[in-house]
């Protein structure tokens, strides 16, 4: 399979624990999304790369979030000192953007439903 | 006010009706998706569009750019169509702002 993978694809952990996942996008692919998204609600945007530029982090992204693409592959995200409001589901999506086109169609992992007791 | 609201919010039809889910946005976009989502599972891409209209299957998607206004229908509905729709807009590549979703149910 060639798709988006992402890696735990639960967690359960204790407030104050650090947790780490990871996002595998599409091989050729040089964005990746991560996004957000909890109970009955859309996902909402924290932060993409463009290859291994960090180029947008949302306002939500406290400083205890921390995401990585070190070699514009793969990418982590990880959550220090965490909170039970930090339950939710992180997706990871990737897309090929196009040099000024304005299409840009993401392709989304299972994600990863953290769970912060 | 969020950028993109969908309505409505929760729908049950019966196996055969013709099933309309409406997304209305306040921003300028390059784009506007729809993805389908299912319980415990990942998010999959049905429609980009940023004029007109699209076909797939039982689907149509469309867009009145105008109007700042997008309509998925479904055409013959059937119990596996129930999960969550979900309209998002985008603006040249970034990132995706999303409605709320629609939860889909569709009774045998």
């Amino acid at each position: 399979d060639t798709g988006v993978s992402q890696d735990p694809r639960h967690k359960i952990t204790k407030r104050g624990q650090n947790v780490t996942f990871r996002c595998d996008p599409i091989s050729e692919h040089n964005r990746l999304y991560w996004y957000r998204q909890t109970l009955g609600q859309g996902p909402e945007f924290l932060t993409y790369f463009q290859n291994e530029a960090q180029l947008e982090k949302s306002r939500l992204l406290s400083d205890r979030f921390s995401a990585e693409r070190p070699k514009g592959s793969f990418s982590t995200l990880e959550i220090q000192r965490t909170e039970q409001g930090d339950s939710a589901m992180y997706l990871c999506a990737s897309s090929l953007a196009e040099e000024r086109g304005p299409y840009n169609e993401q392709f989304f992992g299972p994600g990863t439903r953290l769970t912060v007791l | 006010k969020n950028e993109v609201e969908q309505s409505p919010q929760n729908l049950t039809a019966q196996e055969g009706e013709f099933i309309t889910i409406n997304c209305s946005y306040s921003v300028g976009i390059s784009a506007l998706h729809w993805l389908q989502q299912h319980p415990g599972g990942g998010i999959v891409s049905l429609f980009m569009l940023s004029s007109g209209k699209k076909k797939h299957g039982r689907l149509i998607a469309t867009i009145n750019i105008q109007e700042k206004h997008s309509s998925l229908h479904i055409t013959a509905s059937h119990p596996r169509d129930s999960a969550v729709y979900i309209c998002a807009v985008s603006k040249y590549g970034n990132k995706l702002v999303f409605g709320a979703g629609t939860i889909l149910r569709v009774k045998s």
